[in-house]
């Protein structure tokens, strides 16, 4: 079965700073990886997803993540965190080699302070 | 918004109780998800529909049944549900394609308190 693993329960981080969510894989084959946000009360919402090619990926919101076969990481980043960005983030794989369905991992809380 | 709803956002029943919770997708997509999130645990995934066809069930309860009468909408019946079911249901959308992988669109969950 594919995973993936979110070490850090919650970030915290100064509104204006670079951020980072972090997020580890373990997949057979090509890796498929998710990052999806959770705003309070909200469904979950796409952000961006690696596929193939460039290992900087650019998505929603002026986030990005960074594809990292060596260490098997897929973080995600921000240049300058805002208030806003304040939500749970989750990483994703999907479930079987092939399959459309994802596993998440346990999510990651970030709070930016103003 | 996503394109993905669903009714109600909130639900409150007893044990004994038979209620359904719907979700229903404007994007033209021909899979659906039902996901259930607790609050100690990660995100769940509990059946998946592709093109009205179910081709998982993730070892679900038969308390709770799906329906998909059209790649459009998709229910969740739910009949004599035990406490440990209070959760946040969340339904989502994906396009199929044979060989690619796309994006779920996720709908905004159902609240369900089970008492």
């Amino acid at each position: 079965a594919q995973s993936v693993a979110q070490p850090e329960d919650q970030v915290n981080v100064a509104e204006g700073n670079p951020l980072t969510v972090k997020c580890t894989y373990s997949v057979s084959g090509n890796p498929y990886l998710f990052w999806y946000v959770q705003y309070p009360n909200r469904g979950l919402q796409f952000l961006l997803k690696y596929i193939t090619g460039d290992n900087l990926v650019k998505g929603s919101y002026g986030f990005e993540a960074e594809f990292n076969k060596s260490q098997t990481s897929f973080h995600l980043k921000k240049p300058s965190a805002l208030v806003s960005d304040s939500a749970l983030y989750f990483c994703a794989v999907p479930t079987h080699t092939g399959r459309r369905a994802l596993t998440f991992g346990s999510g990651t809380r970030l709070q930016v302070q103003p | 918004e996503t394109g993905v709803t669903q009714t109600p956002r909130h639900l409150v029943m007893g044990m004994t109780n038979k209620k359904s919770l719907k979700c229903e997708q404007h994007l033209g997509h021909n899979a659906m998800y039902w996901y259930k999130q607790s609050a100690k645990k990660p995100l769940e995934l509990m059946f998946v529909y592709n093109f009205k066809e179910q081709t998982e069930n993730n070892s679900v309860p038969s308390r709770f049944s799906p329906e998909c009468p059209n790649s459009s909408h998709l229910f969740l019946h739910l009949h004599t549900l035990q406490p440990e079911d209070s959760a946040l249901y969340l339904c989502a959308s994906s396009q199929e394609t044979p060989g690619a992988i796309y994006e779920q669109y996720f709908g905004p969950g159902t609240r369900l308190t089970v008492t």
